[in-house]
């Protein structure tokens, strides 16, 4: 089975600029997790989608970062303009109905 | 709301010795709990998981936890651990099964010969 695919893996970026993160989840997940991971924490999350539905976004700094899931499935996460403390490491998760997240590889960002 | 405090940042030992990651939370009300594992440049895969039951909850990679209501805590243990331990080891809870996971800020296992 196939697991959860992210892209790019690493993205460094001027402040200021902008910078879109990709996540294909498991097929068949209907539910999917942006976290934020910065350097020393644990990962915080940022949103969870219910097929192309938001669950729970209160975490997400809305002036700056916004996510879609178009048709449930892909999902991408859009950071406009960075900042220096948005370096971190974004993992997508994805969990079918039992519930339990699988993770992918995370997209390391530096902002410069 | 709900916090998880993981006490040491860092946990050295040597090859087949005993380890202990310590974790303990604060919550209102009942919680599930959740130990992951971060290998370098790896997203989290899930050691074990205490939903309901048996307190002693026994995990992958012979990895085990015990869950203290009482003292609100979730250690995680192995007996005999290997270099190929090494690895960040994250603490969690969750209201409501695996949603809306609060993670520890992690402790960093250094497994020596």
């Amino acid at each position: 089975e196939a697991g959860v695919a992210q892209s790019p893996r690493y993205k460094i970026i001027e402040k200021r600029q902008s910078v879109a993160f990709w996540c294909n989840p498991i097929s068949g997940h209907a539910t999917l997790y942006w976290y934020q991971q910065i350097l020393g924490q644990g990962p915080k999350l940022l949103i969870q989608f219910q097929n192309n539905g938001v669950v729970d976004d209160s975490q997400l700094p809305k002036d700056r970062f916004s996510a879609e899931r178009l048709k449930g499935v892909d999902s991408t996460l859009k950071i406009q303009p960075a900042k220096l403390e948005d370096s971190a490491v974004y993992l997508c998760a994805s969990s079918d109905q039992r519930g339990e997240a699988f993770f992918g590889q995370g997209t390391r960002l530096t902002v410069v | 709301a709900q916090s998880v405090t993981q006490l040491d940042s860092q946990v050295p030992v040597f090859e087949e010795a005993p380890v202990e990651l310590r974790c303990n939370y604060s919550s209102s009300v009942s919680v599930y709990l959740f130990w992951y594992v971060q290998y370098p440049n790896q997203g989290l895969q899930l050691l074990l998981k205490y939903l309901s039951g048996s307190t002693l909850v026994k995990g992958i990679n012979g990895f085990e936890a015990e869950f203290n209501k009482s003292q609100t805590s979730f250690h995680l243990r192995k007996p005999s651990v290997h270099i190929s331990d090494t690895a960040e080891y994250f603490c969690a809870v969750s209201p409501s099964g695996y949603s809306t996971l609060t993670f520890g800020k992690g402790t960093m296992l250094l497994v020596s010969p």
